[in-house]
């Protein structure tokens, strides 16, 4: 059973301050991705990773950063929180490719509230 | 460029009346398409995925590649189907990205 998880359920940050989200999956997965869940705005995809310490931008990647030092954890990083980033921070990991069994799994969110 | 839509935001029915919540997407090659849905207080997860043809939870869809759309449909809605659904869509290839639509959150009365 895929377990992802993320380390805070809820964060409240002041404006400026640097964020740290931390995922982590149990699965071997090498593809994880972090989105932003807004209502009306479906998931928007911000970074995501193949491999370690490879990266790719999203949609949305203006005022994040990622950090992937081991296979098994990706980290979003917010260099200077802004309001406009309050927001439920979902990570993802995806079963390999060439498996034909598509999915990904999902952690439990980080309900981010910068103030 | 890719996209999907779900036209409704919020979409309320009887328990036993039938359930359609739309999706459209666009895409010009031959894409994969997945329903996810997130349940009170639940983590996100997946529904069901058109390559594996299958119903779970008595809900289906249909890839209508003309229509170009994936609309999920179940006959009888129970009030535990109440949840906020996802329509995914995935180009099979490169690194797996989905790219979501809005969502529907779906009501079901007693």
């Amino acid at each position: 059973d895929v377990k992802v998880t993320q380390s805070s359920r809820y964060l409240v940050k002041r404006t400026g301050e640097k964020v740290f989200l931390e995922c982590v999956q149990d699965m071997d997965h090498e593809n994880m991705f972090w989105y932003r869940q807004d209502p009306g705005l479906g998931l928007r995809l911000i970074y995501f990773s193949y491999d370690v310490k490879m990266k790719e931008k999203g949609d949305i990647p203006e005022g994040y950063s990622v950090s992937r030092e081991k296979k098994e954890r990706f980290s979003l990083i917010l260099e200077s929180a802004s309001t406009n980033q309050t927001s439920m921070y979902l990570c993802a990991s995806h079963t390999p490719w060439g498996t034909g069994f598509y999915e990904q799994y999902f952690g439990p969110g980080t309900r981010l509230t910068v103030t | 460029a890719q996209r999907v839509t779900q036209p409704e935001k919020l979409l309320s029915v009887f328990k036993g009346a039938p359930v359609e919540l739309k999706c459209n997407y666009s895409y010009s090659g031959s894409p994969e398409l997945f329903w996810y849905v997130q349940y009170s207080r639940q983590r996100l997860q997946l529904l069901l995925r058109h390559i594996s043809r299958e119903s779970i939870k008595g809900f289906t869809a249909d890839l209508n590649k003309g229509e170009t759309s994936f609309h999920l449909k179940k006959p009888f809605a129970q009030e535990e189907d109440s949840a906020m659904y996802y329509c995914a869509l995935s180009p099979l290839q490169g690194a797996q990205k989905l790219v979501f639509g809005q969502g529907t959150r779906l009501t079901i009365n007693p």
